[in-house]
């Protein structure tokens, strides 16, 4: 079936470790995207990438990193230097114009903690 | 100001009531409009979206648009307890990006 896999589903770091989130669509979206989402606060963007080998920073991108080698995946890395990383990742795809109609499609998350 | 904002709730509603979640944003150019709704620990799924003043209609869901108070409402008619989910409104802003609001937590009880 077609649609967005996340993974580890769970993962909890040591403070100053870097972790990477494995983010693999094969719904042949151009479009991608990660969010974090913690208590009370929703949704925010952190990076997105509307073609391969491009990429932009969204409203809270500090600490983190991205790239965007194939258009099926699109990884994100959280580095020692974001502060606060315990959280609820998603990554989403959308087809190309599809974002307008705000049709995205989500993975299911992964939980950070940082023990 | 938040650019989408959203009481938190709990909205609690009995069943087969009316439930009425709201949303305000801040930037007066905007043109469309969403919901999402996310059942705890899943990940969000569009349940509706509305781009013209007025009401748009979807089974048992209405989306309300007010561009000039710049407010978004949902009505869901005949609440069942599996409507129980935190409702999130979204706003496309620049750049065709999403902008969501925290969401309000719906919980409709039999």
């Amino acid at each position: 079936d077609g649609g967005i896999t996340q993974s580890p589903k769970y993962l909890f770091r040591k403070e100053g470790q870097n972790v990477t989130l494995s983010c693999e669509q094969n719904l042949n979206h151009d479009a991608m995207y990660w969010y974090r989402q913690d208590p009370g606060q929703g949704l925010r963007l952190i990076y997105y990438s509307q073609i391969v080998n491009d990429f932009q920073k969204g409203d809270i991108a500090e600490g983190y990193s991205v790239s965007r080698e194939k258009k099926e995946s699109f990884p994100l890395t959280v580095t020692s230097a974001q502060k606060n990383p315990t959280a609820f990742y998603l990554c989403a795809s959308s087809a190309t114009g599809t974002v307008l109609t705000g049709e995205l499609f989500f993975g299911e998350g992964s939980r950070l903690t940082v023990l | 100001q938040k650019e989408v904002e959203q009481n938190s709730g709990p909205l609690s509603v009995p069943e087969g009531a009316i439930a009425s979640l709201n949303c305000t944003y801040s930037d007066r150019g905007s043109q469309s409009f969403f919901w999402y709704r996310q059942y705890s620990g899943k990940s969000p799924e569009l349940i509706m979206s509305i781009y013209s003043n007025g009401d748009k209609e979807d089974g048992r869901f209405t989306a309300q648009l007010n561009k000039a108070s710049q407010y978004v409402s949902l009505l869901i008619r005949d609440s069942q307890p599996s409507d129980s989910a935190t409702y999130l409104c979204a706003v496309l802003g620049g750049y065709n990006k999403l902008i969501f609001g925290a969401g309000t937590r719906l919980a409709v009880h039999p």
